[in-house]
């Protein structure tokens, strides 16, 4: 199946800093999303993008696909933001593989 | 809209008893769900593929006999945890496919955490 690593695995950050996330994968796909799961487990949408650039709000995601990654970024970052991110993707079945998660904590 | 429901949201029960777990799409049909489950401090492995109206299709390492699913309609699916015991503690997790939709985004529920004694 395809490999997916995300890095930094544990991220601290002062409130108002801006970060950035990276999510590996080893082969092509047809999905990428970006989870944000919360201190309740919670899992929350925050981007499907399996290639190209969005935006909502303070977050914004790439993903070059020729190059099998994207990357997510944080800016002026809140302690609400703090949780575990996931990268997960998708190639020909409808499976999901995730990666193993950044941990970010934000500091006020 | 694309919000899924579990119930219940925490559960604690005997060694050898079974539990029943519901995940519902509330908003939308989803004919594929899927079940997950997470370790602390781990990320989400996928257990099981549940498909409306058909047998569910399990990951390699998941014992089907163990973890029942029945996906009866495109609304919802239920995975029964049978003879559960403590090795069984675990957060589980469901998510749906929105096939009205032109990609095949997933969206999860809030998580059933079960505790076995």
């Amino acid at each position: 199946g395809i490999q997916v690593e995300q890095s930094p695995p544990d991220l601290i950050l002062q409130e108002g800093a801006n970060s950035t996330l990276r999510c590996n994968f080893s082969d092509s796909v047809n999905n990428l999303q970006w989870f944000h799961q919360n201190p309740w487990g919670q899992l929350i949408n925050l981007f499907y993008i399996p290639s190209g650039t969005k935006q909502n709000g303070r977050l914004s995601a790439t993903t070059v696909a020729t190059e099998r990654y994207s990357l997510l970024y944080i800016s002026s970052s809140q302690t609400t933001d703090s949780g575990v991110y996931f990268c997960a993707v998708r190639s020909n079945d409808y499976k999901l593989s995730f990666g193993a998660g950044t941990t970010v904590t934000v500091r006020a | 809209g694309a919000v899924v429901s579990q119930h219940p949201s925490r559960v604690i029960c005997k060694s050898g008893t079974s539990v029943k777990i519901e995940c519902r799409s509330l908003d939308f049909q989803a004919t594929t769900m899927f079940w997950y489950r997470q370790f602390p401090k781990q990320s989400l492995m996928l257990m099981a593929t549940s498909n409306e109206g058909s047998k569910a299709t399990y990951e390699q390492g998941v014992e089907k006999d163990k973890f029942l699913i029945n996906h009866a309609s495109l609304t919802l699916s239920t995975l029964t945890v049978t003879s559960a015991h403590p090795e069984d503690s675990s957060f589980y997790i469901c998510s749906a496919r929105e096939v009205s939709r032109s990609y095949n985004e997933q969206f999860f529920g809030p998580g059933t955490r079960l505790t076995v004694l």
